[in-house]
């Protein structure tokens, strides 16, 4: 079936330390993944996205890991700022639609 | 320039009334959809159209009705709200209707008393 979890629904790091954010998947035919942040009363913002051919991808300051054989996704934040405090929501491809995962809470302490 | 706009933004209505939310997408894409989250942040799509044409319904109740005049806009209307109609309703778009990379909108929370 389609869904999506996240092993930790909270997580609490040191600014400038790096942030990891798990997630893992139940249907290995999915063939694209994307990770979006959202701020307090706003939408969802894309942040990065990877298909199945690849296992790395990096962008400004964050990185997807793709890991198929245990079907695991992790999106990698360097350097954390204050501004990088939000909900982070992995999601797969369904069929035409987005199935999006629990959330993980990143909080920044100074 | 907002890509993707919903209005309004925040919707507090008595059970049993019939309400709206409009949004209008300016960047071109042909598909649009609308999801709902619930208060533990859990987001689930609700429907999707690609230039006006419904592709998507996900067991929602009929009480939901999208309507797309237009490739450019979407809207939703409830009629006789419920309780658990409460939640922040998002509406997004894309450029095409495989699902990928959704652009959402900031979002209406509706509250139902």
């Amino acid at each position: 079936g389609e869904s999506v979890g996240l092993h930790l629904p909270t997580l609490s790091v040191q600014e400038g330390d790096n942030s990891i954010i798990n997630c893992a998947y139940s249907n290995s035919a999915s063939d694209y993944f994307i990770w979006y942040k959202q701020e307090s009363g706003k939408g969802p913002q894309f942040i990065i996205d990877i298909r199945s051919n690849m296992d790395k991808r990096q962008g400004q300051r964050v990185t997807v890991l793709l890991n198929k054989t245990v079907k695991h996704l992790s999106l990698q934040i360097a350097a954390t700022q204050p501004g990088d405090s939000a909900v982070y929501f992995c999601a797969e491809l369904g069929a035409q639609k987005l199935v999006f995962g629990q959330g993980t809470r990143l909080t920044i302490n100074p | 320039d907002t890509a993707v706009s919903q209005t309004p933004k925040y919707l507090v209505t008595q059970m049993g009334n019939d309400k709206s939310i409009k949004c209008e997408q300016n960047l071109g894409h042909d598909t649009m959809y609308w999801y709902k989250q619930d208060s533990k942040k859990f987001l689930k799509i609700m429907f999707s159209y690609n230039n006006k044409e419904l592709i998507i319904n996900e067991t929602v109740p009929n009480r939901f009705s999208p309507k797309s005049p237009d490739k450019a806009h979407l809207n939703l209307h409830i009629n006789s709200l419920e309780l658990g109609d409460s939640a922040v309703y998002f509406c997004a778009s894309s450029p095409d209707p495989s699902g990928e990379k959704l652009f959402f909108g900031s979002g209406t929370q509706l509250s139902v008393l």
